[in-house]
């Protein structure tokens, strides 16, 4: 069945550093993905999204791109803040098209 | 602004009690869903609801039930709580507006500890 892939945390970087968050998916045809992110204490938001192949979403500095060759969305941000420091999950539509697959989620923490 | 709110953020019970999880969305949208998350584990889907009265297993729906008798409210059963069924429960809900498109808004989870 589909599935989510992605690295595991926690990772720990300092303010500026870059980001980069693998993640890797198994799905029958081209499904859309998608990054959420979770701040300490709250739900889910979505970060970015794409729907088809090499389309890149962006939201607040982050971008991640749709490789279909790769099967991969890695979440990537050229400086992290602290304010960056949350769970970050990656995400596909299941088959049917009814439900969201995440990932296990990748916590970061961004020091000053 | 789009809002989905649960009835509790943080809950105790004890083991063999029925226990109601609430949550409602104010967007008019058709789906709404029910995750648990744990450690380690991620989201993992109990149930949603593509319309009123309707429901669909998730992933994980043993020891669960839903109930969607208006279009804004979602319910999550839990018949006789485990402990094992201590987690954070999110509730989410969407607009379905292409197939495979459309994103999901999540209320702010409920902490359940079971005893």
């Amino acid at each position: 069945g589909d599935s989510v892939t992605q690295m595991e945390g926690p990772v720990t970087l300092s303010e500026e550093a870059f980001l980069t968050i693998n993640c890797t998916y198994t799905a029958t045809g081209y499904p859309s993905l998608f990054w959420y992110v979770q701040y300490p204490g709250e739900g889910l938001q979505l970060l970015l999204k794409a729907t088809k192949a090499d389309d890149k979403g962006s939201n607040k500095g982050f971008e991640a791109t749709y490789r279909k060759e790769t099967t991969s969305f890695h979440l990537e941000k050229g400086s992290v803040q602290v304010s960056d420091s949350a769970v970050y999950f990656c995400a596909l539509f299941n088959q049917a098209g009814t439900a969201l697959i995440f990932g296990k989620g990748t916590t970061l923490s961004v020091s000053s | 602004d789009v809002k989905v709110t649960q009835s509790s953020r943080y809950l105790v019970k004890r083991t063999g009690e029925k226990v109601f999880l609430e949550c409602v969305q104010d967007m008019d949208h058709e789906n709404m869903f029910w995750y648990r998350q744990d450690p380690g584990l991620g989201l993992r889907l109990i149930y949603f609801s593509y319309d009123v009265k309707m429901k669909e297993k998730g992933d994980i729906p043993e020891g669960y039930s839903v109930s969607r008798e208006k279009k804004e409210r979602f319910s999550l059963i839990l018949e006789s709580a485990s402990t094992n069924q201590t987690s954070m429960y999110l509730c989410a809900s969407s607009l379905e507006l292409a197939l495979g498109t459309y994103e999901q808004y999540f209320g702010p989870g409920t902490r359940l500890t079971v005893t």
